[in-house]
């Protein structure tokens, strides 16, 4: 069975400063996606970044990075130059390939972004 | 698109009553989530459809909550009789290939 850690419940950083957001996953299947998502106040699930296992570049989306180190299994979250409006909380998952296609989430981190 | 929409964003109810929660896919996705969302139990996945058909609904907490998807455009999850212990936000998301994308939500409150 799949299964997401997120370590951190909770992570301050100041404005404008950079911030790592930790995951870890275990799978037994060589084909899988890792996911960000954010979650504001507001509700809604935001996608952020996409890595696939078999991806040999870490993936990036504007200030989002993904820190891929597939031989210890983990997906970090690099935030660069953090706004304000990033205060919110992180989930990441993974979705096996093969047979299941469904999306397992880990228990997020609150980020909270000081002025 | 529209994206993934859900109805009704917010539902207050009575335990014991009957709840239908409604789900309209992007149009193309061939694969339908079921959330839901609380403090202690975070995301948990309840049922998905492929190509309108359940693959695996083993998340369904209990025969109270039942979902149907009788066509590419509508999905439906129905909890009868609905229990305070339901209270929850409840997501649905499509998706094509890899990342999902989800709906706003349905914030159940059953009292």
């Amino acid at each position: 069975a799949q299964k997401i850690t997120q370590t951190q419940p909770g992570m301050f950083v100041q404005e404008k400063e950079a911030v790592t957001l930790d995951c870890t996953y275990d799978t037994s299947d060589p084909s899988y996606g890792l996911f960000w998502y954010k979650q504001p106040s507001s509700g809604e699930m935001i996608f952020l970044i996409y890595q696939g296992s078999y991806d040999q570049q870490n993936a990036t989306e504007g200030r989002y990075s993904l820190n891929f180190q597939k031989a210890r299994k983990s997906a970090n979250l690099v935030i660069s130059a953090s706004q304000l409006g990033d205060s919110a909380m992180y989930f990441c998952a993974m979705r096996e390939g093969g047979d299941n296609n469904d999306m397992r989430f880990g228990a997020g981190t609150r980020l909270t972004v000081k002025p | 698109d529209a994206g993934v929409i859900q109805s009704p964003r917010h539902e207050v109810t009575e335990m014991g009553q009957e709840v239908t929660l409604r789900c309209k896919p992007i149009s193309g996705h061939d694969y339908l989530f079921w959330y839901r969302q609380t403090m202690m139990r975070g995301l948990e996945l309840l049922i998905y459809f492929n190509n309108n058909v359940p693959i695996d609904d083993s998340g369904m907490p209990e025969d109270r909550f039942s979902a149907k998807m009788p066509n590419a455009s509508f999905s439906t999850l129905k909890i009868q009789p609905s229990e305070p212990r339901d209270s929850a936000v409840y997501f649905c998301a499509s998706s094509l290939y890899t990342g999902y994308t989800f709906g706003s939500g349905t914030r159940l409150t059953v009292v």
